[in-house]
């Protein structure tokens, strides 16, 4: 079991629809990344939260970091073709020093 | 600026061969880290080095061993190589120590794929 679990592991859109991915645990984490990775690449950091309820928004894209701080969800408004790949959640537990990762969304998004 | 480099892309090993990813960067951080990414898992934490000189387990640390050769480069060791760490092999650094928390950026490398037959 993974200490970062992220849903829906797969999905495909149309270009145009709205959609949120999800990173939930049983851990508090003192603060927690989204990252984006294409085929071929290392992963890019796209933002970081540390506040229980924070919301940051990037564009197009919207992260919440949940009150407790063991969740976090990424919404995505009108998506297109340039926002496929996976997106994986990344988190550090208060005591420890290393980043722990989640499984990753695969989106796919068609034109 | 190269940002994080890593060699080689891609590598065949039969079982039992033994071998060492590379990775440099030239952006001056202290913290460098080894990740592997298997399907389904995410990036698992290998080995990191907080700084120039020290090195320490990560989540999946066994049938490894890693060098911080100086402050540029962080290398993984492979000694006997088995069909369980076939994956793609990450590596990362960031400005800050791990226990700064995640305030500072991660940059990862393009990634060497490995597969053990």
């Amino acid at each position: 079991t993974q200490l970062l679990e992220q849903s829906p592991q797969f999905l495909s859109i149309q270009e145009g629809e709205n959609l949120t991915v999800y990173c939930n645990s049983s851990s508090v984490f003192s603060s927690l990344q989204w990252y984006r990775q294409e085929p071929g690449e290392g992963p890019v950091l796209l933002v970081t939260v540390v506040t229980g309820g924070e919301v940051k928004k990037l564009k197009r894209l919207t992260f919440q970091f949940g009150d407790a701080r063991k969740d976090s969800s990424l919404h995505i408004t009108a998506a297109q073709p340039g926002d496929t790949g996976l997106y994986l959640c990344a988190g550090k537990i208060n005591a420890g020093n290393m980043l722990t990762f989640g499984g990753g969304t695969r989106l796919m998004v068609k034109p | 600026n190269a940002g994080v480099t890593q060699t080689p892309k891609f590598q065949v090993l039969k079982t039992g061969q033994s071998m060492t990813l590379q990775c440099a960067q030239d952006m001056n951080h202290n913290s460098m880290y080894w990740y592997r990414q298997d399907p389904g898992m995410g990036l698992r934490l290998i080995y990191y080095s907080a700084s120039e000189g020290t090195t320490d387990k990560g989540e999946v640390p066994n049938g490894y061993n890693v060098s911080r050769l100086n402050k540029r480069e962080f290398s993984l060791r492979l000694e006997s190589a088995a069909p369980s760490q076939t994956s793609v092999y990450f590596c990362a650094s960031t400005e800050a120590v791990p226990w700064e928390g995640l305030r500072r950026t991660q940059y990862f490398g393009p990634g060497t794929r490995l597969l053990v037959l």
